[in-house]
């Protein structure tokens, strides 16, 4: 495997459900990031780990849960969701989070998680 | 605020030059990036302009200008595979974190034989 890898690629749930995302990258990335992709809206920072500690978390409900065991892996875990939880949620990574000159993000192909 | 603005969606003829337009208001400047999105997939790094002027890169050109807040992405001698969304992203000092990346909403081009 190469680069940044998204599991499952597709998620269908029930709000009553506890689900999880899992990404992995192989870029010996010291960073690593979830997003969520609505449709007509920007891509949206959920959270932000710089080697498995937790430096952002951009007032996300409680309801998405990210955990970071070491600086390859990240997860997103899900329960009680609502329907406009619906999105495409990606995962990326970066050599560092602090970067005096260039971040650029290499992004995992996604999560399309529908909520019902 | 942050503020990041560029059109939603355009129409171009295949072979023709398309400029894509991004439009930006930050706190902090380090950068800024463009990003091509097929449907469904992950998005992949174009460009990256920190200084003033043109970046040429094959059929694909970034420019920026910083006192104005401005950069186009254009595409030459367009494809069909070219149809896509194309996301504008600054690079700049959010939340504490230097380093993050702010998207717009992105442009979605089609591309027409």
């Amino acid at each position: 495997e190469t680069g940044v890898t998204q599991t499952p690629r597709h998620l269908v749930m029930g709000m009553t459900n506890k689900k999880s995302l899992k990404c992995e990258q192989h870029l010996g990335h010291n960073a690593m990031y979830w997003y969520k992709q609505s449709a007509k809206k920007p891509l949206e920072l959920m959270f932000v780990y710089s080697l498995e500690e937790r430096v952002e978390n951009n007032s996300v409900p409680s309801r998405f849960s990210p955990e970071c065991p070491n600086s390859s892996h990240l997860f997103l875990h899900l329960h009680t969701l609502q329907p406009e939880d619906s999105a495409l949620y990606l995962c990326a990574s970066s050599q560092e989070v602090r970067a005096a000159y260039s971040n650029e993000q290499f992004f995992g192909p996604g999560t399309r998680l529908t909520v019902l | 605020g942050q503020n990041i603005d560029q059109p939603t969606e355009m129409t171009a003829t295949e072979g023709a030059i398309v400029q894509i337009n991004c439009t930006y208001q930050t706190s902090g400047f380090n950068g800024l990036f463009w990003y091509q999105q097929h449907a469904g997939e992950a998005p992949t790094f174009l460009s990256y302009n920190v200084l003033d002027g043109l970046e040429e890169k094959g059929r694909f050109s970034s420019f920026l200008s910083r006192s104005k807040g401005y950069s186009y992405l254009l595409l030459k001698e367009l494809q069909m595979k070219d149809s896509a969304s194309y996301l504008c992203a600054v690079q700049g000092i959010y939340g504490g974190s230097q380093g993050n990346l702010i998207f717009g909403k992105g442009t979605k081009l089609s591309v027409k034989p």
